[in-house]
């Protein structure tokens, strides 16, 4: 799977938005980025993913540089539960088939939402 | 949505003394689980991939014999940690692959072993 960058720690005032980069200089063409966090001392969330169109949902929006070798998580309105830890992950998704499932956590990056 | 359910979330235990962590799937069949390390402020270690029905494989440098995972039906992976011993103390947490969304984690399990 391709690695990717994060930077370790960012802060954000409560009720703005929330741009946390990644870099995946070495995606390749059928791997898709995936965003987790974890809230202290629980397991992780799944937030979004997405191949190469920008996406939304309830929680984030997703976007993809065109080349796709980096992408931006954005929490719109970021309030003190967001507080977490960010992981954007880069593999293949594992419903395609094949037999490498695991999915690799890297360092993430450290979101505090100060009020 | 898919929901997977870690039992217990937490434990303390003596050291020597051996401690079963229970992973289910509720609303699905998982025929593949992963179980995470945490130690306090660092990222999960996948420790082992456990497969329904056949026998888990495992990360470089853990012990499959002090680790042992079964997964013995679709809905069910148990991690045992045998002869615990403080250093053992972690946070575990398992996942499982469920849907477009690929992964979905267990709450995790606060083992202390004292």
């Amino acid at each position: 799977d391709a690695k990717t960058t994060q930077p370790p720690s960012m802060d954000c005032a409560e009720g703005r938005a929330a741009n946390l980069p990644c870099n995946h200089s070495t995606i390749s063409g059928n791997e898709y980025v995936y965003w987790y966090r974890q809230i202290h001392s629980q397991g992780p969330q799944y937030i979004i993913h997405g191949l190469k169109n920008n996406e939304t949902n309830e929680m984030a929006s997703l976007i993809i540089t065109e080349d796709r070798k980096s992408s931006t998580l954005i929490l719109p309105h970021a309030t003190l539960r967001d507080t977490a830890v960010y992981y954007c992950i880069v593999r293949v998704n594992p419903n395609s088939g094949g037999s490498n499932y695991k999915l690799t956590f890297g360092k993430g990056t450290l979101l505090t939402v100060n009020p | 949505g898919a929901v997977v359910s870690q039992h217990p979330s937490w434990v303390i235990c003596k050291s020597g003394t051996s401690v079963k962590i229970e992973c289910r799937s509720l609303d699905f069949q998982a025929t593949t689980m992963f179980w995470y390390r945490q130690f306090p402020k660092q990222s999960l270690m996948l420790m082992a991939t456990s497969n329904e029905g056949s026998k888990a494989t495992y990360e470089q440098g853990v012990e499959k014999d002090k680790f042992l995972i079964n997964h013995a039906s679709l809905t069910l992976s148990t991690l045992t940690v045998t002869s615990a011993h403080p250093e053992d103390s972690s946070f575990y947490i398992c996942s499982a692959i469920r849907g477009q969304r690929g992964y979905t984690f267990g709450s995790g399990t606060r083992l202390t072993v004292v």
